[in-house]
């Protein structure tokens, strides 16, 4: 049982490249949400996804989109990456069945930086 | 709107003395309630949550939170610090009735031999 994982680990992107980071779970999940963190602000929630096939916005969704096209995926893309998206993105993931306040469990983080 | 704050940006303690991280939460209802920990490089494991009931939860690692609704506060607590207990701890509300969560921005404790 994985958890959470998250694929690249590590990135180095040029200003204007794309990229897709992809986040898996083996909890059976229907919940799953992409966050991204930067010193000082703690995490905040860019977009996140109520069950295959749904996405919707969360805090800072501008310049990224996301796609749910299975339960266990949820994957997250830069069309035209910005300095200001360096930061330390995590995915996680949780199953509503335990009501609002139900875990999220979170993956190991993928750190990108843009120059 | 919903937001929590975590006061201090740092916090120094020696290993096998108490500690106590403040957390504050805006919020009009009863909050569900959370407190996770991230080690150097890695992600957020949860230590504990509060949804109703007893006001005084116990997680992991030997860490407790009171819940006190007249001080808008959920603080956590560890009598004894442990060297391996040195990492970024962050407090976190759901938002609205959804399942979003909330964060606050961190206490990074430091553990003195």
């Amino acid at each position: 049982n994985a958890g959470v994982t998250q694929t690249p680990k590590f990135r180095v992107l040029k200003t204007g490249q794309s990229m897709t980071l992809l986040c898996a779970q083996d909890m059976n999940h229907e919940y799953m949400y992409w966050y991204r963190q930067d010193p000082g602000m703690g995490l905040r929630l860019i977009h996140y996804s109520v069950g295959e096939g749904t996405t919707a916005k969360g805090e800072v969704p501008d310049g990224y989109n996301v796609s749910r096209l299975k339960k266990q995926n949820f994957l997250l893309g830069l069309e035209s990456a910005a300095p200001s998206q360096t930061s330390v993105y995590f995915c996680a993931s949780s199953s509503p069945s335990g009501g609002a306040g139900d875990t999220q469990y979170f993956g190991p983080g993928t750190r990108l930086t843009v120059l | 709107a919903q937001s929590v704050t975590q006061p201090d940006i740092h916090i120094t303690v020696s290993e096998g003395a108490s500690l106590e991280l403040r957390c504050n939460y805006s919020y009009g209802a009863t909050p569900y309630l959370f407190w996770y920990v991230q080690s150097p490089g890695q992600g957020l494991q949860l230590l504990l949550k509060y949804f109703s009931g007893d006001t005084l939860v116990q997680g992991i690692k030997g860490f407790e939170a009171e819940f006190k609704r007249s001080q808008s506060s959920f603080n956590l607590r560890k009598p004894s610090v442990h060297w391996s207990d040195a990492a970024e701890y962050f407090c976190a509300v759901v938002a609205d009735s959804s399942y979003k969560l909330i964060f606050g921005s961190g206490t990074r404790l430091l553990v003195r031999p």
